[in-house]
């Protein structure tokens, strides 16, 4: 199974700042790689696709990059809505399934 | 506008079944897949598997197969998923989520169901 990781676990962020997220996967997932925003009480929220393809609705601050096995959401400027949970998951291994990370929790400082 | 809204939450024995239902609305239901996430109390999301909804293939996640099943309704645009043989660590919200293929991301979600696993 592939395994993901992510980094930091906890980012504390003052609204209008940058916010870079990572995420790693054991083995190449190539560009199958969601990132996901979940909010407390909330289903998660689909942010980018393929690795750097904001979905339908997705605000330009935030932005997606890598492939293979290092990727990064970038939050260009955060705001006071944006603080959350945020998830990778790659979707490029099956069997034995698709995995997600850990999460980063974004806070404001 | 594309919405997936889920049954209410359960409460189960162990050892006993659940169905959780999934119905679509807004666009043209056998023309996606619905993927199932389930997420435990204070913990991160898990993929449980997926079903198309055009021919009903399914794809689990090798750790709960032989005890989930997924399925749909094409004439009410509704998907199910079943789990048995509960125990409590399946405790958990479990969604479903619209994925147009297997390998694709989940781009609309359900509200979540919550079931509660106890004796």
């Amino acid at each position: 199974e592939i395994v993901m990781t992510q980094s930091p676990a906890t980012l504390s962020v003052s609204p209008g700042e940058r916010a870079t997220l990572s995420c790693r996967a054991s083995q190449s997932v190539s560009s199958n790689l969601a990132w996901y925003q979940q909010k407390p009480g909330q289903a998660p929220r689909l942010l980018i696709y393929g690795a750097s393809t904001r979905a339908t609705g997705i605000p330009a601050r935030f932005s997606g990059s890598g492939s293979g096995t290092e990727f990064t959401l970038t939050i260009s400027s955060l705001q006071s809505e944006d603080f959350a949970v945020y998830y990778c998951q790659q979707y490029n291994n099956w069997p034995p399934g698709f995995t997600f990370g850990p999460g980063t929790k974004v806070d404001i400082k | 506008q594309v919405q997936l809204v889920q049954s209410g939450a359960e409460v189960k024995k162990p050892g006993a079944s659940v169905k959780v239902s999934c119905k679509a609305s807004g666009y043209t239901f056998t023309s996606y897949g619905i993927s199932w996430v389930r997420q435990a109390p204070g913990q991160g999301l898990e993929w449980m598997g997926w079903i198309s909804a055009y021919n009903g293939n399914t794809n689990y996640a090798q750790k709960l197969q032989g005890r989930v099943t997924m399925t749909t309704d094409t004439s009410t645009s509704t998907a199910y998923m079943e789990l048995r043989s509960l125990r409590s660590d399946d405790t958990a919200v479990y969604y479903c989520a619209r994925a147009h293929r297997l390998y694709s991301s989940g781009d609309y979600w359900g509200q979540g169901t919550l079931v509660t696993v106890s004796s």
